[in-house]
């Protein structure tokens, strides 16, 4: 059975930094192309970034609102996927998953940690 | 970038009716790279068409999807009260969601 869990949300002030883990287990996570979606609760969903697997490259592409502040890593010895979310702002609150990519869809998610960024 | 605009933004239907949801490009993307995800309340999305017309794995065939170029649909023939639900369409190129369908109980 394919597992993605979240971990490390929480509460943090504006300027802050958290880091948001990601277990995966169930299928192949080394070969995997990986993505983080977030959601404000009540509205839609937004990528946040990828990080292709290391056969690929490992190279990460991340959306305009994130770029230079988050960074999105992976540890496949343990089956782990990270992001590190810096300089947070009042608008990065929502709900992050993790997904897990099959060619050009989002086969598996995960069932997304909340972050919220408040003084 | 490329724009993807859902409608209707809510849909009111009754179980048994035909649903269709319609997902349109700001410009022409490649049918592989359109996807459909359903997402219940207090649930993370699922995949539920891929390919623009692929079904996913244990999707049941009453879903299906159907377009190309710059005009999407997602079609749901039979409703079940478990359909009822957001939809969301999302082109992998440019990463970009479209805001949703909500289809709720009419």
């Amino acid at each position: 059975e394919v597992q993605l869990v979240e971990s490390g949300g929480g509460l943090v002030k504006p300027g802050g930094s958290l880091r948001l883990s990601c277990a995966a287990s169930g299928f192949a996570f080394t070969n995997a192309w990986m993505s983080w979606v977030r959601q404000v609760p009540g509205k839609g969903l937004e990528w946040v970034g990828r990080i292709k697997s290391k056969a690929d490259g490992g190279t990460t592409d991340y959306a305009a609102p994130v770029k230079g502040r988050f960074t999105i890593s992976r540890d496949d010895s343990k089956n782990t996927l990270y992001l590190q979310m810096n300089s947070l702002k009042t608008e990065d609150t929502a709900v992050y998953y993790c997904t897990a990519q099959s060619a050009y869809h989002l086969k598996y998610w995960g069932q997304g940690t909340l972050v919220t960024v408040s003084s | 970038e490329i724009v993807l605009t859902q409608s209707p933004g809510t849909l009111s239907l009754s179980p048994g009716e035909r649903a269709t949801l319609s997902c349109r490009a700001s410009q022409s993307v490649s049918s592989s790279y359109l996807a459909w995800y359903q997402q219940k309340p207090g649930q993370a999305p699922r995949l539920l068409i891929y390919g623009a017309s692929s079904r996913a794995t244990g999707i049941p065939d009453r879903f299906s999807g159907s377009g190309s170029g710059t005009d999407f649909t997602l079609t749901i023939s039979r409703l079940e009260p478990e359909d009822f639900a957001v939809y969301y369409c999302q082109q992998y190129g440019s990463s970009v969601f479209g805001q949703g369908t909500k289809l709720e109980i009419k």
